[in-house]
C-alpha cells in the first residue's frame, strides 16, 4: 500500500537559514507525483512544489525546492532563507497511479516549521 | 477567479442531524475530491469525481454521499451526523498541463458535530 511518512513532527530554523523537511514514501508505481504543501495557522492548504516520478531534475519554484532521491524513496523540501511568514505545518503527499490521471493524494502527518527571528 | 470555493465556512450541528457542504471551482478543471483533516493529522480523502457524472470512494466514505452537479460542482453530505465526523473538511480540483499537476483547495469547512 502506498504510504508517506513524515519523520519529524516539529522543526526549529533560524530567520535567513536553510531548512530541509523530511519526506519518504512508499509506493510500487513505476509513475506518481509528489506534492508539498503549506498550511499556516489560517488553515488553507497552499501548494508549494510537485516533482513528477520521471522528472529527472529536481523541481524548483523560487525559495523552495525538492531534493527527490528516487532509490532512497525520499522527497525532501528544502526551504532556502527562512522567512517568519514561513512558519506553518508542512505536509508532504503522493498522487496515486498516473500522470494525468485522477490526482487521488496521500498526506503525510505533518512537519511543524517553527522560525526565529 | 475564485479558484476553489466552499460554503459554509463554519458548522455546528447536533447528532443526528444532516447537512450538505457545496463546493465550487471556476477552474474547469475535470477532478474534484473531498477530504477531511482531524487535528494534528494529514488529509483524508473521503470521495472523488475523475469527471462530471462519475464519483468514487475514497479511504474514508462511511457516513457520507457525494454529488457532482456539473462539472464546477461537487457537493458533500452527511445523512445522520456523528460527533466522528467534527474535522475540518477541504475540497479540491485538479489539473494536469502535461508536465505538472496541481491540486488547488478550497478554504476549508469547520464542522462541529455535538
Amino acid at each position: 500500500a502506498q504510504k508517506i511518512t513524515q519523520t519529524q513532527p516539529g522543526m526549529f530554523v533560524q530567520e535567513k537559514e536553510a531548512v530541509t523537511l523530511d519526506c519518504t514514501y512508499d509506493t510500487s508505481d513505476q509513475s506518481y507525483g509528489l506534492f508539498w504543501y503549506k498550511q499556516p495557522s489560517s488553515g488553507e492548504m497552499i501548494f508549494l512544489i510537485y516533482q513528477g516520478s520521471y522528472d529527472e531534475q529536481n523541481a524548483t519554484e523560487g525559495r523552495y525546492s525538492l531534493n527527490f532521491q528516487k532509490a532512497r524513496k525520499s522527497a525532501n523540501l528544502v526551504i532556502s532563507a527562512s522567512q517568519l511568514g514561513d512558519s506553518a505545518m508542512y505536509f508532504c503527499a503522493m498522487r496515486e497511479g498516473d500522470s494525468g490521471n485522477t490526482g487521488k493524494l496521500i498526506f503525510g502527518q505533518g512537519t511543524t516549521l517553527q522560525v526565529k527571528p | 477567479n475564485a479558484g476553489v470555493t466552499q460554503t459554509p465556512k463554519f458548522q455546528v450541528l447536533k447528532t443526528g442531524q444532516s447537512m450538505t457542504l457545496q463546493c465550487a471551482q471556476d477552474m474547469n478543471h475535470n477532478s474534484m475530491y473531498w477530504y477531511r483533516q482531524d487535528p494534528g493529522m494529514g488529509l483524508r480523502l473521503i470521495y472523488y469525481s475523475a469527471s462530471e457524472g462519475t464519483t468514487d470512494k475514497g479511504e474514508v466514505p462511511n457516513g457520507y454521499n457525494v454529488s457532482r452537479l456539473n462539472k464546477r460542482e461537487f457537493s458533500l453530505r452527511l445523512e445522520s451526523a456523528a460527533p466522528s465526523q467534527t474535522s475540518v473538511y477541504f475540497c479540491a480540483s485538479s489539473d494536469w498541463t502535461g508536465y505538472q499537476e496541481t491540486q488547488y483547495f478550497g478554504p476549508g469547512t469547520r464542522l462541529l458535530v455535538l
